[in-house]
């Protein structure tokens, strides 16, 4: 069964607005979740690495004011994109390791459909 | 940094033949390779993994090799079912910076 859990599967959002999304680790603790975007037939791109109880590391490219990243908890990690585009129209997946270290099978969550009207 | 080639970006093979994906990556210290099948709308699913201290792993109908002096390594699926079509990603680990970096994806479709 899923052992990543991801809120919401869909989201329509007014351009100009927030959008928060949620990511849950369902049986074991994570320190550190990944946020990947994936537009339309292109592969997974690495948004930033959510690191529990301290800063985001973002990949080059992707602007941190305009995606926050929360890791509050060892089970919680949440993308909120700030003033929403519809550029920024995408499917959002988060991912964890099950196991503490990094080389081993990274289990992703269903996914958000983000489309910005 | 990190860069994972895939080819091809579409293959598309009868039922009941092979189908065969490649992916090369630039960084020689990459210990781990990850398949992931994804299907329209749906969330990445691994399928068959394999570490950098072995040169093959076999799963039933799905095997993957390892040339780490090449830096490739390939997905063979076998005896192909419509079941089978989906979109594949091939990833691999860096080990410094513990992230995953995607191949840009293959569509496989299997023709009945």
């Amino acid at each position: 069964g899923a052992v990543v859990s991801q809120h919401p599967s869909w989201v329509i959002c007014k351009s100009g607005t927030s959008v928060k999304i949620e990511c849950r680790s369902l049986d074991f603790q994570a320190t550190t979740m990944f946020w990947y975007r994936q537009f339309p037939k292109q592969s997974l791109m690495l948004m930033a690495t959510s690191n529990e109880g301290s800063k985001a590391t973002y990949e080059q490219g992707v602007e941190k004011d305009k995606f926050l990243i929360n890791h509050a908890s060892l089970t919680l990690s949440t993308l909120t994109v700030t003033s929403a585009h519809p550029e920024d129209s995408s499917f959002y997946i988060c991912s964890a390791n099950r196991d503490t270290q990094g080389d081993s099978p990274l289990h992703f969550g269903n996914g958000t459909r983000l489309t910005v009207t | 940094g990190e860069n994972v080639e895939q080819h091809p970006s579409t293959l598309s093979v009868q039922e009941g033949d092979s189908a065969v994906i490649k992916c090369t990556y630039s960084d020689s210290a990459s210990n781990y390779f990850p398949w992931y099948k994804q299907e329209l709308g749906k969330r990445p699913q691994l399928i068959i993994d394999i570490r950098s201290n072995v040169g093959e792993k076999k799963d039933q109908r799905i095997a993957v090799t390892l040339n780490k002096t090449a830096k490739h390594f390939s997905l063979h699926i076998t005896e192909t079912q419509p079941e089978d079509s989906a979109v594949y990603f091939c990833a691999a680990h860096i080990q410094g910076a513990q992230k995953l970096v995607f191949g840009q994806g293959t569509r496989l479709t299997i023709n009945p």
